[in-house]
């Protein structure tokens, strides 16, 4: 299997535009999780689904952020408008149905200018 | 809610001596709990975990921790260590039957000195 996918792998953009982050899980996971890492607050969910359906999106810092899952085999996470505070790693795991280890993506490392 | 503590953010260790990484956690629920490896501009890749049963677990490269619910930690060991092995490394915890995200430390870097 191909591992998680993410793309791009390394966005540089101004303040103020629009960013979008892809992922595509493992085939046959169901579980997708977005998580964010930076220096000051290490590694945090932001968001996670189950079925495609988002079930706890308490950690999205604030309502710039958004993220969708429209079927089994894709995820966006969306930054509207960014901020130079949005610059961090942004990482995407799945897991499959009953499995408690999820597996991550190599990260989409994001500079807001 | 839970919560995980990692004691040291860096760890320098001779190479071929023991490796202990710390790790306390706190859960309002039976835990699951991870120890994730991260190497430079990459992902975490999952080194072991516990979930239920034998508190002692065993993972790739030579690495094991063991579950102590009376302390609640979940220290990582390794006898030996080896150049290989220096990287960020991060304990998780789940809940939930580990269904739920997973709540990380602030991660350990580990220093392997020749």
């Amino acid at each position: 299997d191909a591992g998680v996918i993410q793309s791009p792998r390394h966005e540089v953009t101004e303040m103020g535009q629009e960013v979008t982050l892809r992922c595509k899980p493992i085939s046959g996971h169901n579980s997708l999780f977005w998580y964010r890492q930076t220096m000051m607050r290490g590694l945090e969910l932001l968001i996670y689904f189950n079925n495609n359906v988002p079930i706890d999106d308490s950690g999205m810092p604030e309502d710039r952020f958004s993220a969708k899952m429209p079927n089994a085999s894709f995820s966006t996470l969306k930054i509207q408008p960014s901020e130079p505070r949005d610059s961090a790693v942004y990482f995407c795991a799945s897991s499959g149905t009953g499995q408690e280890t999820q597996y991550f993506g190599p990260g989409t490392r994001l500079l807001v200018l | 809610a839970q919560s995980v503590t990692q004691l040291g953010s860096h760890v320098s260790v001779s190479e071929g001596a023991l490796v202990l990484l710390r790790c306390n956690y706190s859960s309002s629920v039976p835990p699951y709990l991870f120890w994730y490896v991260q190497y430079p501009n990459q992902g975490l890749q999952l080194l072991l975990k516990y979930t239920t049963g034998a508190t002692l677990v065993k993972g790739i490269n030579g690495f094991e921790a063991e579950f102590k619910k009376s302390e609640t930690s979940f220290h990582l060991t390794k006898p030996s260590a080896h150049m290989s092995d220096a990287a960020e490394y991060f304990c998780a915890v789940s809940g939930g039957g580990g269904a739920d995200g997973l709540t990380f430390g602030k991660g350990t870097h580990l220093i392997i000195q020749p």
